[in-house]
């Protein structure tokens, strides 16, 4: 399949700072990218769908003015968490389109954890 | 709100047998089943998926069954190995949304040697 890499693996910061969480196709181009979130032993939650040269769209009750979404090009989108604070720490996943319709492919996942 | 509903939580399977995952879903528009398996510390990963055209697909140990009817589909798992162990998580996307998947709560198999 293909391949989505996501960087940086794991994170720490202290409250108050951000953290930029960048996410990659690496064989394909993508102009849709969707990130989302993932509290232990629970389910992926859609943050929001991040458009290639244009705005990203967020899903209801997601702050987007505190995770910020630039996708600047057919292969990297990049997630901040603006101000961070311990309740956003969590796993956060990216995934873009292969090439068969519908077929998503996720990253590894950046492990967020804020002091 | 959930938009697909998924069981069992939890399953427990002996080495050599079928596990079997359930899923149900309301939204018609649907158009795309795919299933996931997610280790631990890591991404999930696209284990096999289905269109609502067809009832069944296979790949390798794993078969998709799909009831367009009953707005159900389950995943079997044949064969299943110590290895399988993990978090299996079905979903439906559909390309009016531009196939942003919605997910299940996921099932935790835990395959006994």
């Amino acid at each position: 399949g293909a391949v989505v890499s996501q960087h940086p693996s794991w994170v720490i910061c202290k409250s108050g700072t951000s953290v930029k969480i960048e996410c990659r196709s690496l064989d394909f181009q993508a102009t849709t990218m969707f990130w989302y979130r993932q509290f232990p032993k629970q389910s992926l939650m859609l943050m929001a769908t991040s458009n290639e040269g244009s705005k990203a769209t967020y899903e209801q009750g997601v702050e987007k003015d505190k995770f910020l979404i630039n996708h600047a090009s057919l292969t990297l989108s990049t997630l901040t968490v603006t101000s961070a604070h311990p309740e956003d720490s969590s796993f956060y996943i990216c995934s873009a389109g292969g090439p068969v319709s519908g077929e998503l492919f996720f990253g590894e996942g950046s492990r967020l954890t804020v002091l | 709100q959930q938009q697909v509903k998924q069981s069992p939580q939890s399953l427990i399977v002996q080495k050599g047998g079928i596990s079997i995952i359930n899923c149900a879903y309301e939204n018609t528009a649907f158009d795309y089943f795919p299933w996931y398996q997610q280790f631990p510390g890591k991404g999930p990963a696209l284990l096999i998926a289905i269109r609502p055209d067809v009832s069944e697909k296979k790949e390798g140990r794993f078969t998709i069954s799909f009831n367009k009817s009953a707005k159900q589909f389950s995943l079997h798992i044949m064969d299943s190995q110590p290895g399988d162990s993990a978090t299996y998580f079905c979903a439906a996307s559909m390309r009016l949304s531009g196939y942003a998947l919605n997910f299940g709560k996921g099932t935790s198999l835990l395959v006994t040697p």
